[in-house]
């Protein structure tokens, strides 16, 4: 099974200031189709989960420009350039080449 | 309006067994791979089973295995996961959410508790 690490598992920002969030893969989600089955999602307090990002860097329509994905291989990143109140709750990653599997999720709230 | 409800949560036994239930609607619930995700109170999300359009193939979580079986009747736009032999791990909030390798729809889901 394909094992995702997320770090930090908490934030805390400052309205405005930056935030990064690492997820890790136990294998490549690189297949041979050339995509990257790497997303990311974000739990709002009391909400089902929202999707960010697809394909490692792809915003999904509706999400601010100011979430960013990067990364390939086994080593993924979501930044959120200038953290807004309305971001906190928890984002997780989550492998879809085999199976699904998310990280353990990275708690972000403001300062 | 894109919605799935879900329904059958409730409190059972240790090694009970309990049906959860998805209402799709405003899709054509036929075409699309449909998953079951939980979450433990207070933790993460876990992916437990998908399944196809046509329900040909069907995927799980290793502990779901030979327990959970996941099925649909795409005449009644429904999803459904039956839960066998049932353990206190188990307990969780369940969604149901539409598969497109990402989940975009989802529902508000079903709490299980498995406890004596």
């Amino acid at each position: 099974d394909i094992v995702m690490t997320q770090t930090p598992l908490s934030l805390s920002v400052t309205p405005g200031q930056p935030a990064s969030i690492s997820c890790k893969s136990s294998q490549s989600l690189l297949h041979s189709d050339g995509r990257t089955y790497l997303y990311w999602y974000l739990q709002k307090p009391g909400q089902s989960p929202q999707r960010l990002i697809y394909e490692v860097s792809s915003r999904f329509s509706g999400v601010p420009d100011r979430f960013s994905g990067s990364g390939s291989g086994t080593d993924f990143t979501l930044k959120i350039s200038r953290v807004e109140a309305e971001d906190v709750g928890v984002y997780y990653c989550m492998q879809g080449i085999y199976l699904r599997t998310f990280g353990q999720g990275t708690k972000v709230e403001i300062k | 309006e894109v919605q799935l409800v879900e329904s059958g949560g409730g409190l059972v036994q240790p090694g009970g067994s309990l049906r959860l239930s998805c209402a799709a609607s405003g899709f054509t619930f036929g075409y699309y791979w449909m998953s079951w995700v939980r979450q433990a109170p207070g933790k993460g999300l876990e992916w437990v089973a998908n399944i196809k359009e046509d329900g040909s193939e069907r995927y799980y979580v290793e502990s779901a295995k030979g327990r959970f079986t996941i099925s649909r009747d795409n005449a009644k736009n429904s999803l459904y996961l039956q839960m066998n032999s049932l353990r206190a791990e188990d307990t969780a909030v369940y969604f149901c959410a539409r598969d497109l390798i990402s989940f975009d729809i989802w529902g508000q889901g079903t709490m299980v508790t498995v406890s004596s």
